[in-house]
């Protein structure tokens, strides 16, 4: 069975600073993986996804995650954040040929002035 | 192009009454989604409807029911309110799925349920 894992419920970074927020999943078969952020009182946007093709994914707002099928993982980066980026981060995956999307727990990001 | 649109924004309710929530999904969208996000618990899957049809229910009691109408828009109905159904109620759709589907869900900006 599918399942995803975040393994850091809250990630606190200064601003400007890099950030990595973890995602690893489990599944026996092809998956797609997709990362959503969700603002303050707002509901989900794709930031990125990866279906296909080259591992690296650049997303909106400078965000890119990397998928790892050898360590089961898609991990999401950011090089610079901003007070803006300050929202949970939720990542994603449905298998191949499936119609079902499975969430992980969420990913609290605050960035510190 | 319209997105994902829900309805109402807010609603506040006591215990014991009824909610019901509205999801008009995208257009070409033929399946809707319905998620329960409640403080501290992420998003836990609601009802999954297709092409009028329930295809999938999480593990929520008959409380929760809903219906998917022939234009693809859904109702989310919750009867028996308790104080624990508070939480943002998020919809989404995305395309039916006898087409190239990645699981890609597309998300409205949710309903938030009070219940007092």
């Amino acid at each position: 069975a599918q399942s995803v894992t975040q393994l850091d419920s809250q990630v606190p970074v200064f601003e400007e600073a890099p950030v990595e927020l973890r995602c690893n999943y489990s599944s026996s078969v092809s998956v797609y993986l997709f990362w959503y952020v969700q603002y303050p009182n707002q509901g989900l946007q794709l930031l990125l996804k990866y279906l296909s093709g080259s591992t690296l994914v650049k997303g909106i707002n400078g965000f890119e995650a990397e998928f790892n099928k050898s360590q089961t993982s898609f991990h999401l980066r950011k090089p610079s954040v901003h007070i803006s980026d300050t929202a949970e981060y939720f990542c994603a995956v449905s298998e191949v040929g499936a119609n079902n999307l499975f969430f992980g727990t969420g990913t609290r990001l605050t960035v510190i002035p | 192009e319209a997105g994902v649109t829900q309805s109402p924004t807010h609603l506040i309710k006591t215990r014991g009454q009824q909610a019901t929530l509205r999801c008009s999904p995208i257009s070409g969208h033929t399946s809707v989604y319905w998620y329960q996000q409640a403080l501290g618990l992420g998003l836990q899957f609601l009802l999954w409807y297709d092409e009028g049809e329930e295809r999938n229910r999480g593990n929520f009691p008959p409380r929760f029911s809903g219906r998917q109408f022939p234009n693809y828009s859904s109702e989310l109905n919750v009867n028996a309110l308790e104080l624990e159904d508070s939480a943002l109620y998020l919809c989404a759709s995305n395309v039916r799925r006898e087409k190239a589907n990645t699981g890609e869900l597309f998300f409205g900006e949710g309903s938030r349920l009070t219940v007092l």
